[in-house]
């Protein structure tokens, strides 16, 4: 099965990027990767996801290996509010998404 | 304005107690799925489903039913809860046509069985 692995905790000055990294080594060539974010026990939320080039939207950029073995998810100004647990994803058996236990980004002052 | 609505947020049983926690979306999504989130253990998949009448169990289904008749709604099910099914819930849904690139949670319901 397809799994991801993040370090279970970063921190970051409030203003400077938030660097990411998540590792996907089994990742099969045809699946994304996808970021999401939770703050204290809300639902989760998207925040990007990418194949094989790397995206970048309104929240953040996401740089992926040419390798498609890791990627790192970027936050360029990181806020307060960004003080999150984020998940990196993958989605295997066609249908099912790997969680596993995401990074506590502490953004601080 | 589009969102995934679980009811309840809270609810204290007891052991063996049957109980079910509704999940529904307004998004005509054809894709709904549970999840439960433990310290330490960040989300796992409990069942999925891909349209009505199309259930599929995930990882951790041992407990656990859902049913799919009708496509806004998807409930879980447990028939005889223990201690070890205290956590916190999320369901979630997505459409095909994105590809299942975007889930959408709702605010989750936090399970406790005494």
């Amino acid at each position: 099965d397809a799994k991801t692995t993040q370090p279970p905790s970063m921190d970051c000055a409030e203003g400077r990027a938030a660097n990411l990294p998540c590792n996907h080594s089994t990742i099969s060539g045809n699946e994304y990767v996808y970021w999401y974010r939770q703050i204290h026990s809300q639902g989760p939320q998207y925040i990007i996801h990418g194949l094989k080039n790397n995206e970048t939207n309104e929240m953040a950029s996401l740089i992926i290996t040419e390798d498609r073995k890791s990627s790192t998810l970027i936050l360029p100004h990181a806020t307060l509010r960004d003080t999150a647990v984020y998940y990196c994803i993958v989605r295997y058996n066609f249908n099912k998404f790997y969680f596993g236990s995401g990074t506590k980004l502490n953004v601080k002052p | 304005e589009a969102q995934v609505t679980q009811n309840p947020r809270y609810l204290i049983t007891v052991t063996g107690k049957k109980l079910t926690v509704t999940c529904s979306q307004n998004m005509n999504h054809e894709y709904m799925s549970w999840y439960r989130q433990d310290p330490g253990l960040g989300l796992r998949q409990i069942y999925y489903s891909m349209n009505v009448e199309v259930t599929d169990k995930g990882d951790v289904p041992e407990g656990y039913k859902v049913s799919r008749k009708e496509k806004r709604n998807f409930p879980l099910i447990l028939e005889s809860p223990s201690p070890n099914q205290t956590s916190l819930y999320f369901c979630a849904s997505s459409s095909r046509d994105s590809g299942l690139r975007k889930l959408f949670f709702g605010s989750g319901t936090q399970l406790s069985v005494l």
